[in-house]
């Protein structure tokens, strides 16, 4: 067990709809990161926050968007939803500020299927 | 445009042999790299970093080493066990893009008994 949870662990919802993935880093670590994973694209980062803030935008759909809030919890906004966007989505956490130089623990992963 | 690869295909190994990974990247010059393990339908989970001035790193009957010439990182797991068939994933960091992790795709590993 990293650690870090995400929820729901599955979701099922049509084209067009909305849903946002909720993930809780672990106790201590201020940096939260949102990656997809579908089978042929292997694993995408998304997007990087630190203590609140956006440290960076990966290859993030203009249809995407996070927050981290106060409590450093975070959530992944996905809407007008595609067939192509049904995937694993990730939720990482690190101690600090650099995504390179530290480790990063994952959660279990939230299914989204997009039917 | 930046390239990592790892080998595509499975990887079969016998038990009690060495295992190596190769990772291998263009057009990047990475301040850190990191190999991450990942089992079906989980999330990756951390093994190894070294850094650019490192040549090699160890964990147990883990090795990694770091080619900068080359362009290469060969990741070797030693004495290998049924248990140690996942995926692998190697993360290359660099300094001008905020340190991000960028992925390879990762190289399936499958150790038999």
């Amino acid at each position: 067990d990293s650690g870090v949870t995400q929820t729901p662990k599955h979701l099922i919802t049509a084209t067009g709809q909305r849903v946002t993935l909720r993930c809780s880093p672990r106790s201590g670590d201020l940096s939260v990161y949102w990656y997809q994973q579908s089978l042929d694209q292997g694993l995408q980062f998304l997007i990087h926050y630190y203590n609140g803030e956006e440290r960076a935008k990966g290859n993030i759909l203009e249809r995407f968007s996070a927050q981290q809030f106060p409590d450093l919890h975070s959530e992944l906004n996905l809407s007008s939803l595609e067939l192509g966007d049904s995937a694993l989505y990730f939720c990482a956490s690190s101690v600090g500020v650099s995504g390179g130089s530290d480790t990063q623990y994952f959660g279990p992963g939230t299914r989204l299927t997009v039917l | 445009s930046q390239k990592i690869e790892q080998n595509s295909e499975a990887l079969n190994i016998q038990e009690g042999k060495t295992a190596t990974l190769t990772c291998n990247y263009t057009n990047y010059s990475p301040a850190y790299l990191q190999w991450y393990r990942q089992d079906p339908g989980r999330g990756p989970v951390f093994l190894l970093l070294i850094r650019e001035n490192e040549k090699e790193k160890r964990k147990e009957r883990l090795k990694v080493t770091f080619d900068t010439t080359l362009k290469q990182s060969l990741f070797h797991i030693t004495a290998s066990q049924p248990a140690d068939s996942a995926t692998y994933l190697c993360a290359l960091a660099r300094s001008d893009s905020n340190y991000q992790l960028i992925w390879g795709a990762g190289t399936k590993l499958i150790i038999k008994p």
